[in-house]
């Protein structure tokens, strides 16, 4: 079995911060996936990558960078923290089939 | 683009009783993965089913759901509710392609009380 890792669990920033989430997986899986979680809203994709080096936007991208320098690692970097934002982070890996293995999740709060 | 509904935000239940929690989807292309994950408190989501048969009925712990393309629904069934099943479930879809793209729908929250 495999994990995936992301850090950190809780994230406090500041309005106009630039915050940088990590994820780290060890399954060996090719693709890696950042998904924003809001009551209501479901699940919604920022970026995912297919194979080290490749960034693909999602739906959400504005407003977010994502870098993929290692296979095994996805980070996402809030480039603006919005004042009063709150919401979970999930990093999920997969490798066939389409089927996610997700992180436990990064809590974002913006003072 | 592809999208996921799930038309109930909460639904609310009393233990035994039967759960039905829908999902509908849009996509163009014909060889559609569907899911149900499950995402408990304090847990990461993981897999509940998924499915890219029509009209085959998929089963995993006691939940069960049916691809219909021909009306593109995917609902969650279960014939009775236990105080365990209290979580948020989300259907997602994969257009199966060989994309790689996950979209999920708004998810339901299921409370079973006693």
């Amino acid at each position: 079995g495999g994990i995936i890792t992301q850090t950190p669990k809780f994230l406090i920033g500041q309005e106009g911060q630039k915050l940088t989430l990590k994820c780290q997986q060890n399954f060996n899986h090719d693709t890696m996936y950042w998904y924003r979680q809001d009551s209501g809203k479901g699940l919604r994709l920022i970026y995912y990558s297919i194979t080290e080096n490749d960034l693909q936007k999602g739906d959400l991208s504005e407003g977010y960078d994502a870098s993929r320098e290692k296979k095994s690692s996805f980070s996402l970097t809030v480039t603006s923290a919005q004042k009063n934002e709150m919401a979970v982070f999930l990093c999920a890996s997969s490798m066939s089939q389409n089927t996610l293995y997700f992180g436990a999740g990064t809590r974002l709060s913006v003072l | 683009g592809d999208s996921v509904t799930q038309t109930e935000g909460l639904v609310t239940l009393t233990e035994g009783l039967p759960v039905m929690l829908n999902c509908t989807y849009q996509t163009i292309y014909s060889n559609a993965f569907l899911f149900w994950y499950v995402h408990y408190l304090n847990e990461s989501p993981w897999l509940l089913l998924r499915s890219s048969t029509d009209n085959k009925r998929t089963e995993h712990q006691g939940f069960h759901a049916t691809l219909h393309k021909s009306s593109s629904s995917f609902h969650l069934q279960k014939s009775s509710a236990q105080l365990s099943d209290s979580a948020l479930y989300y259907c997602a879809l994969s257009d199966g392609t060989g994309g790689y793209k996950v979209v999920f729908g708004s998810g339901t929250r299921l409370l079973v009380s006693p």
